[in-house]
């Protein structure tokens, strides 16, 4: 199974600043279709995962303009341009490449 | 807007079932996946698998063939079964729908199971 890995594990941020997640996978998630098989989730304290990015870097529905996802291949990295209190959480970045599918192991962002 | 509901026993006995239903509200249930997944605070989030609008299913092999995953869509409901269940299964188990398999979205609030021995 692809193994997804994240860095930093921990991400303090100061409001109004910007703060980046990085996750890679152990193969790539381009497809030869040319979608990338990557989703980014946030869980918020006491909620299930709700989801922020798919398919590397389209936003899904309702989700602020902020976040960003780039990458390609088996680097890809979250942005999220000026923090807000409301983001504090822990983000997990997914592949949807291949079953099982499979998580990251959780970045949590806490506000300085 | 859908909302999904899952329900069950908080509380199940090692080698025993565990069963669980997950509701959808606010739409038919269409052409959808629909996935199971849980959290344990030692594993992390764990895909456990989906059935398709047409009753297809894909399951995770770390499973052995424990599972499965059942469409009502007369209830609009899915239904989650693990068998023969030890500690390690006690985690928070969610319900998601998905357009292509992946991408979950929205997901349930989840709900609590606890394996006693």
């Amino acid at each position: 199974e692809i193994v997804m890995t994240q860095s930093p594990l921990s991400l303090p941020v100061t409001p109004g600043e910007p703060a980046s997640i990085s996750c890679r996978s152990s193969q790539s998630l381009l497809h030869t279709n040319g979608y990338k098989y990557l989703d980014w989730y946030l869980q918020k304290p006491g909620q299930s995962p709700q989801l922020l990015i798919y398919s590397g870097s389209s936003r899904a529905s309702g989700v602020p303009d902020r976040f960003s996802g780039t990458g390609s291949g088996t680097d890809f990295t979250l942005r999220i341009s000026r923090v807000e209190a409301e983001d504090v959480g822990v983000y997990y970045c997914m592949q949807g490449l291949q079953t099982p599918y499979t998580f990251g192991q959780g970045t949590k962002l806490e506000i300085k | 807007q859908v909302q999904l509901q899952e329900s069950g026993p908080g509380l199940v006995k090692s080698s025993e079932i565990l069963s669980l239903t997950c509701t959808v509200f606010g739409g038919p249930m269409g052409t959808y996946y629909w996935t199971w997944l849980r959290q344990s605070p030692g594993k992390g989030l764990e895909w456990i698998g989906y059935v398709w609008y047409t009753g297809s299913t894909n399951y995770n092999p770390s499973l052995r063939g424990r599972v499965a995953i059942l469409l009502d869509t007369s209830k609009n409901e899915v239904a989650l079964k693990l068998r023969s269940v030890t500690a390690a299964d006690t985690a928070v188990y969610y319900c998601a729908r998905s357009e292509w398999g992946y991408a979950f979205d929205p997901w349930g609030p989840g709900t609590l199971v606890i394996v006693s021995s």
